[in-house]
């Protein structure tokens, strides 16, 4: 079974520039989340999707952050402008209804 | 929210030496997690545990939830047990938002 997958894995930007982050999830699993993980902490939720409905995004920084997920299955997180303290990892997870979660390899993003 | 607290931060090891890594957790929970975040920045699952005992191979886990708190047991380790090992959880107030504690980072030396 394929596990999350996520592009790009790294991507170096100037600041000001949008970016974009596309995650497939798990075949089956109908909730998807969205975490950030600055270097050396622990992953923090920036988003939680239900199938297509979005219902915790309280922590998504909404004045340039934005995601969506069509159709319930992908889902595409995208920063427009970014800013130097955007430089994180950005991870997707997938799990079937509220039970384990399954992370893919994440995102790099590096803003200069 | 709920808040997760992992000890020791750092842990080194030599090689064959067991190891117990602890999570502490504020707030009754329906999901705990551990994982282990390998130097290419995945995170592997290592167990899905809100309570009990669980055991693969040379890892098992165990979480009261009671008394809010759950271990992590590496017997016999390797090399390849290095990295960063992460607790979650999550509360059934907060739907499935998991929060981690910081991590403790484990080197094992040959």
């Amino acid at each position: 079974e394929a596990g999350v997958v996520q592009s790009p894995r790294y991507k170096i930007i100037e600041k000001k520039q949008p970016v974009a982050f596309w995650c497939n999830p798990i075949s089956g699993h109908n909730t998807l989340y969205w975490y950030l993980q600055n270097l050396g902490q622990g992953p923090e939720l920036l988003i939680r999707y239900e199938n297509e409905e979005a219902v915790d995004d309280s922590q998504l920084p909404k004045d340039r952050f934005s995601a969506e997920r069509l159709k319930g299955v992908d889902s595409t997180l995208k920063i427009q402008p970014a800013e130097l303290g955007d430089s994180a990892v950005y991870l997707c997870a997938s799990s079937s209804d509220r039970d384990e979660q399954y992370f893919g390899p994440g995102t790099r993003l590096t803003v200069t | 929210g709920i808040q997760v607290e992992q000890s020791p931060p750092d842990l080194i090891l030599q090689e064959g030496a067991n190891s117990t890594l602890r999570c502490n957790f504020s707030d009754s929970v329906n999901n705990l997690q551990w994982f282990h975040q390998n130097p290419w920045g995945q995170l592997i699952n290592l167990f899905y545990i809100p309570s009990g005992t669980k055991q693969n191979g040379r890892l098992s886990a165990t979480t009261v939830a009671t008394e809010r708190y759950s271990l992590l047991y590496i017997s016999s380790s390797q090399t390849t047990d290095s990295g960063v090992y992460f607790c979650a959880a999550s509360l059934l107030t907060s739907g499935s938002r998991l929060t981690f504690g910081e991590g403790t980072q484990l080197t094992v030396n040959p």
